[in-house]
């Protein structure tokens, strides 16, 4: 099974920072990353697939990258409507879920 | 619109049966897979089941393989998910979600609990 690390598992920032999340996979993962964003009593909602397309209707300041087994979710200007947790999730082999970053305002 | 609504969940002893519901709206039901997914209190998200288009092709992980069982209905745009010889590690709010054709779930119902305790 493919193991999904994330880091740091909580993040404080202040509003207009630039907030970078990072996800390790334990293997070659060739770009099959998603990221999701959820807000507190929430679902999850699709933010990037494919380690670097935006879902529809997600504003610019959420950007994705990476390769290999090494992933970032970047927001280029926290708002506080950002204030959520965040999944990565591999689709390489099957589907798994990193444990999550909690991104709090400082 | 995109709608998920979850059904179904609720308190139930180990060893017992449990039966989930969802129904789709504003989509074209029969054209996409279709998953379940579950998330412990105050844990991480878990991949409980799979289900392609037609219904023929179904998929679990090791945790579940064997005791849950998902299916749907194309005629009443519902997905469903029997799980049978619940454990108290089954205890979470289950998702059902729908596939953007990409292995990415681009839609999620609201979720529905599920408690097993006696």
């Amino acid at each position: 099974d493919i193991q999904m690390t994330q880091s740091p598992s909580l993040l404080s920032a202040s509003v207009g920072d630039r907030v970078t999340l990072s996800c390790k996979a334990s293997q070659n993962i060739y770009k099959y990353l998603n990221w999701y964003q959820q807000k507190l009593g929430e679902a999850p909602k699709l933010l990037i697939y494919y380690t670097n397309s935006l879902q529809t209707g997600i504003p610019s300041r959420f950007s994705g990258s990476g390769s290999g087994t090494d992933y970032t979710l970047t927001i280029s200007s926290l708002q506080p409507e950002d204030v959520a947790t965040y999944f990565c999730q591999q689709y390489n082999s099957w589907y798994t879920f990193g444990a999550g970053t909690k991104l709090e305002l400082k | 619109e995109v709608q998920l609504v979850e059904t179904g969940g609720g308190l139930v002893q180990p060893g017992r049966s449990l039966k989930l519901s969802c129904v789709a709206s504003g989509f074209t039901f029969s054209s996409y897979w279709m998953y379940w997914i579950r998330q412990a209190p105050g844990k991480g998200l878990e991949w409980v089941s799979s289900i392609n288009t037609d219904g023929g092709s179904t998929y679990y992980p090791d945790s579940v393989k064997g005791r849950f069982t998902i299916s749907r209905d194309n005629a009443e745009n519902t997905v469903y998910l029997q799980m049978n010889s619940l454990r108290s590690e089954d205890t979470a709010t289950y998702y059902c979600a729908k596939d953007n054709n990409n292995y990415d779930f681009d839609y999620w119902g609201q979720g529905v609990m599920v408690t097993v305790s006696s």
